[in-house]
């Protein structure tokens, strides 16, 4: 069974450009997560979708951060303008099957200059 | 804030001890999670403990669960250098709903020298 896909693995841009990260979750999940993991802290919850509605967005940075997941499968998380506070991991995450077990892709490292 | 917190935030030990991981919350749940990542790497689940549970054992790890004062260690017996690795708990919150959205503490960097 092949996992959740991310890309890109790493990302370097400056402050104020844009970024776009994309996850391809287990199939059949219903459920996809964006998590943003900051060094040396735990990830911390952006955005919940079920199947291609919002189920949580309270901790997304909305006049920057925006998520979608049109068809229900892959999703696409952006930022627009980067700051440097930024720089994290973003992994996406999803579940399926009523376990309540996350499964995590790799991460996108991005570094904001 | 975070949900949970784990103690200690370091731990290191020898090949072959016990590594004991401690997690505190502060609200009503539905289940406990620990995860592992190592570095560079995504979360991988190892176990999922429902809050009418008290113990759970998965090979070489045993969860505990005290919901009276919310909290859950994670021991791994008979450690390995291998098991060097950060350690995180993750609460999924009792919110009278079936989706699971878990919050996560700062984990514990667990070293096991050979």
């Amino acid at each position: 069974e092949a996992g959740v896909a991310q890309s890109p693995r790493y990302k370097i841009i400056e402050k104020r450009q844009s970024v776009a990260f994309w996850c391809n979750p287990i199939s059949g999940h219903a459920t996809l997560y964006w998590y943003q993991q900051i060094l040396g802290q735990g990830p911390k919850l952006l955005i919940q979708f079920q199947n291609n509605g919002v189920v949580d967005d309270s901790q997304l940075p909305k006049d920057r951060f925006s998520a979608e997941r049109l068809k229900g499968v892959d999703s696409t998380l952006k930022i627009q303008p980067a700051k440097l506070e930024d720089s994290a991991v973003y992994l996406c995450a999803s579940s399926g099957g009523g376990t309540g077990e996350l499964f995590f892709g790799e991460g996108s490292r991005l570094t904001v200059l | 804030s975070q949900q949970g917190e784990e103690d200690p935030q370091a731990l290191s030990i020898q090949e072959g001890e016990n590594a004991t991981m401690n997690c505190s919350y502060k609200t009503s749940i539905n289940n406990l999670q620990w995860y592992r990542q190592n570095s560079g790497r995504g979360l991988v689940h190892l176990i999922l403990i429902r809050s009418n549970e008290r113990e759970k054992h998965s090979g070489r790890l045993r969860v505990t669960l005290d919901t009276s004062k919310k909290s859950s260690s994670l021991l791994i017996t008979a450690s390995r250098a291998a098991d060097t690795a950060s350690y995180f708990c993750a609460t999924d919150l009792d919110r009278g709903s079936t989706l699971g959205r878990l919050y996560f503490g700062r984990g514990t960097q667990l070293t096991v020298w050979p």
